[in-house]
């Protein structure tokens, strides 16, 4: 299996514009989670999906920020208007759910993005 | 208070050093208790997986579980330049998929 697939790796923009960012899960797996890492916070749980259903949106900064899975191997991110304090890597995970367990969920290569 | 505190370092040791790496947490709930490694420029991956209190080994590193201290350790022997990464401790409780990541803490390896 090639992993959780990220794009675009890079992406640079101006404060003002949409962003959009991309994620293939693992085949079979029935979680997605979306993260933003920054030196400042860390790591931090934005939404996460079970079987292409939002289950927690809680970690969502703000309305400017979306997401969507259509199906089972695709997930988008959504910032809409940017602005620089959205600057940080972010990371698309996925996992298979167990009976009664957390499952080990597995991490793309992130999206570094920055917004000038 | 967050849920889970991780020193974030950095911690600097040389080479075939013991390494030890802790993270406190506040929800008795957690039940599960992961250590990832994240290289830089890299996306986590996972290292140690353990259920409950209790010790586990692998090869050169072992997790450590205190439940009754809401404590965790990962241990690190003869440490090599190639552990040189931040590492973040997470868990989970049971019924929830979701992970709650400590802020990682930066370790460089000295050769």
């Amino acid at each position: 299996d090639a992993g959780v697939i990220q794009s675009p790796r890079h992406e640079v923009t101006e404060m003002g514009q949409e962003v959009t960012l991309r994620c293939k899960p693992i085949s079979g797996h029935d979680y997605l989670f979306w993260y933003r890492q920054t030196m400042m916070r860390g790591l931090e749980l934005l939404i996460y999906f079970n079987n292409n259903v939002p289950i927690d949106d809680s970690g969502m900064p703000e309305d400017r920020f979306s997401a969507k899975m259509p199906n089972a191997s695709f997930s988008t991110l959504k910032i809409q208007p940017s602005e620089p304090r959205d600057s940080a890597v972010y990371f698309c995970a996925s996992s298979l759910g167990g009976s009664g367990g957390v499952g080990t969920q597995y991490f793309g290569p992130g999206t570094r993005l920055l917004v000038l | 208070q967050k849920e889970v505190e991780q020193d974030p370092g950095p911690l600097s040791v040389p080479e075939g050093a013991i390494v030890s790496l802790n993270c406190t947490y506040s929800n008795s709930a957690f039940q599960y208790f992961m250590w990832y490694r994240q290289y830089s420029r890299k996306g986590p991956e996972l290292l140690m997986y353990t259920y409950s209190s209790g010790n586990k080994e692998d090869g050169r590193f072992t997790a450590q579980v205190d439940k009754s201290s809401k404590y965790i350790s990962l241990f690190i022997r003869d440490s090599q330049p190639s552990d040189s990464a931040t590492y973040l401790c997470a868990m989970g409780a049971g019924g929830a998929q979701k992970l709650v990541f400590g802020q990682g803490t930066r370790l460089t390896i000295n050769p």
